[in-house]
């Protein structure tokens, strides 16, 4: 395994559509992080999952944002009914629980 | 209010010359980290500590826990160093992470 993975890299939407991002943790990591990062902004947490389970949800986490892990390994994030302030640079990490934080490459989103 | 403030928030710096990063933080933490993102997106985790110094190559990373500071050196600079560093706690309470805004470095040959 050679690293925390984010599909796609890219994705270009229209305002109204639901778009959905994979991350693929690093296989031995029990913790999935959920960030988002705007222009010249520090990332913002979103969520997180122990296992599968969503332990943690952000206020920034709209109705319209779901996320899941199902079996415990890839999660994805969903986002309904996209908006122009949706736009911004997801990532995703993982750890081991409260070890270091491995960052994805991150997925960056454009909502025209 | 941000619970994590860094400065400078750009800096500008001759190769060669010695640069120092500075965090406060408002919270109480189970670890401050010192991440490194450069233009692109990708996010590399430098430091995780808790306390004391920790030195890995060029890089030093110092936190002081009564006085709510961090700070991170580098050495010897080189215009690779160029990217944004981030400082990021994670409070005692909760799970999530606190992010500073960033610092933005260039490095010049």
């Amino acid at each position: 395994d050679t690293g925390v993975s984010q599909d796609p890299r890219h994705k270009i939407t229209k305002r109204g559509q639901n778009v959905t991002f994979r991350c693929d943790p690093i296989s031995e990591h029990n913790r999935l992080y959920w960030y988002r990062q705007t222009l010249g902004q520090g990332p913002e947490f979103l969520t997180y999952f122990q296992n599968e389970a969503q332990l943690e949800k952000s206020r920034l986490l709209s109705d319209r944002f779901s996320a899941e892990r199902p079996k415990g390994s890839f999660s994805t994030l969903e986002i309904q009914r996209t908006e122009q302030g949706d736009s911004a640079m997801y990532l995703c990490a993982s750890s081991f629980t409260y070890g270091e934080q491995f960052f994805g490459p991150g997925t960056r989103l454009t909502v025209l | 209010k941000n619970e994590v403030e860094q400065s400078p928030q750009n800096l500008t710096a001759q190769e060669g010359e010695f640069i120092t990063i500075n965090c406060s933080y408002s919270v109480g933490i189970s670890a401050l980290h010192w991440l490194q993102q450069h233009p692109g997106g990708g996010i590399v985790s430098l430091f995780m500590l808790s306390s004391g110094k920790k030195k890995h190559g060029r890089l030093i990373a110092t936190i002081n826990i009564q006085e709510k500071h961090s700070s991170l050196h580098i050495t010897a600079s080189h215009p690779r160093d160029s990217a944004v560093y981030i400082c990021a706690v994670s409070p005692n309470t909760g799970n999530q992470f606190y992010f500073g805004t960033g610092t933005s470095l260039t490095v010049i040959p």
